[in-house]
């Protein structure tokens, strides 16, 4: 089965510095999807960057940026110039890739809350 | 892009009664539709999987007689819980995905308190 791990339950970083979230999977299949969901107080998922797992360039959407380690199965998120408005809960998902019929299920880490301080 | 319109946002209900939540997908067709439930400060928990015109299939320890999920369009999906007790109140998540698409689409969420 697959299991994706976040080992950081918090994590602080000042307004204007770079922070990075960890992530880990387990999977034995070749083509998936990864993803940084957002979790702000308003509980509404938004997506933040998703990864083909057959692309070997990493994601980048404006200061949001991945670490795709692929043999390593680790896909880290790097936030730059942090500002208070992506204080929130982050979290990893991963599913397989399907070209027909049922949709796979997302898969969730526990999630890491960061805060972002003056 | 992709919208899922989730309501209602919040309800309150008394217990025994049964509530119905809504996820209508507004500019696509979501061919797959999947419940989650969510606890303060954790992470999301799947409950079931429904595709348009099948029977949803639960997650193990899901009660399917008390979680009735109905995908019975293209547009809605609709999660009922019944004869809801407080240890049903949570916040409920749905999420949909449209066949072909490789990414998923949640609704706003909903926060039920049976008391």
């Amino acid at each position: 089965a697959q299991t994706v791990t976040q080992s950081q339950p918090e994590m602080s970083v000042q307004e204007a510095e770079t922070v990075t979230l960890s992530c880990t999977y387990d999977t034995s299949e070749s083509d998936y999807y990864l993803f940084w969901y957002k979790q702000p107080p308003s509980r509404q998922m938004i997506l933040v960057i998703r990864q083909e797992a057959y692309k070997q360039q990493n994601a980048t959407e404006n200061r949001f940026s991945v670490n795709f380690q692929k043999a390593a199965k680790s896909f880290s998120l790097k936030i730059s110039d942090s500002q208070l408005g992506d204080a929130a809960m982050y979290f990893c998902a991963y599913t397989t890739l399907q070209y027909t019929g049922t949709a796979s299920k997302l898969t969730f880490g526990t999630g890491t809350r960061l805060q972002v301080t003056l | 892009g992709a919208v899922v319109s989730q309501h209602p946002s919040w309800v309150i209900c008394k217990s025994g009664t049964s509530v119905k939540i809504e996820c209508r997908s507004l500019d696509f067709q979501a061919t797959t539709m999947f419940w989650y439930r969510q606890f303060p400060k954790q992470s999301l928990m799947l409950m079931a999987t429904s595709n348009e015109g099948s029977k949803a299939t639960y997650e193990q320890g899901v009660e399917k007689d008390k979680f009735l999920i109905n995908h019975a369009s293209l547009t809605l999906s609709t999660l009922t819980v019944t004869s809801a007790h407080p240890e049903d109140s949570s916040f409920y998540i749905c999420s949909a995905r449209g066949q072909g698409r490789s990414f998923y689409t949640f609704g706003s969420g909903t926060r039920l308190t049976v008391v």
